[in-house]
């Protein structure tokens, strides 16, 4: 099992920009999220999907928006980048059953806006 | 909501000795999932240790265990026995049981150890 993979390992972009942050998992969790993880600082929850179709936002959403078609993939979208969106992004996955089991994360994204 | 607490922004320790780490939080929540993540320098997030708060018996993995106070809402790292690779920053994360996609990390510690 590849477990959680993220493209692209790093990436610069110009204010206004867009982007797709791409995440896709092979151990078929039904949990999904995405957070961001500023210098020095901790995780903080922008977006997460408890299954296929279903998405609900996190504690720093705006600026981002997700999908989740298949169990598989679940990407981030950037719309118009902004230097606050500077930041290394994490995408990470959990299968539930009984209780939340520990969360499986990607390598990480560290994303430039400049 | 619920807000995870790490008051040690830094802490150090010599190899082989002991060293805890301090994490308190807040919920309203009964049952809920209290987690231990190690953050290397590689980036990687590596899970520690796991806690169910409807356990009372505090949870062990080898030289890390953790001392978990529900009525305080504290749940403390320890780690015994420090070793060079123990180095990085530790995030205490919290996981409610009504909501598991909500989840709330709190700002690390960083750990150095000293040879």
């Amino acid at each position: 099992n590849a477990g959680v993979t993220q493209t692209p390992k790093f990436r610069i972009l110009k204010i206004g920009q867009s982007m797709t942050l791409q995440c896709t998992q092979d151990m078929n969790h039904n949990y999904m999220y995405w957070y961001r993880q500023d210098p020095g600082m901790g995780l903080k929850l922008i977006y997460y999907s408890v299954g296929a179709g279903i998405t609900d936002k996190g504690e720093v959403p705006n600026g981002y928006n997700v999908s989740r078609s298949t169990t598989e993939d679940f990407p981030l979208r950037l719309e118009l980048a902004a230097p606050s969106q500077t930041s290394v992004y994490f995408c990470a996955s959990s299968y539930r059953t009984s209780g939340p089991l520990e969360q499986y994360f990607g390598p990480g994204t560290r994303l430039t806006v400049t | 909501a619920q807000t995870v607490t790490q008051s040690q922004p830094e802490m150090s320790v010599q190899e082989a000795e002991t060293v805890t780490l301090s994490c308190t939080y807040d919920t309203s929540e009964s049952d809920y999932y209290l987690f231990w993540y190690k953050q290397p320098p590689s980036r990687q997030m590596i899970l520690v240790i796991r806690q169910e708060a409807y356990k009372q018996q505090n949870a062990t993995e080898n030289r890390f265990s953790v001392n978990f106070q529900k009525a305080a809402k504290s749940f403390s790292l320890k780690i015994s026995d420090s070793q060079l690779g123990d180095a990085a920053m530790y995030f205490c994360a919290y996981l409610g049981d009504t909501n598991a996609g909500k989840s709330t990390f709190g700002d690390g510690t960083t750990l150095t150890v000293k040879p």
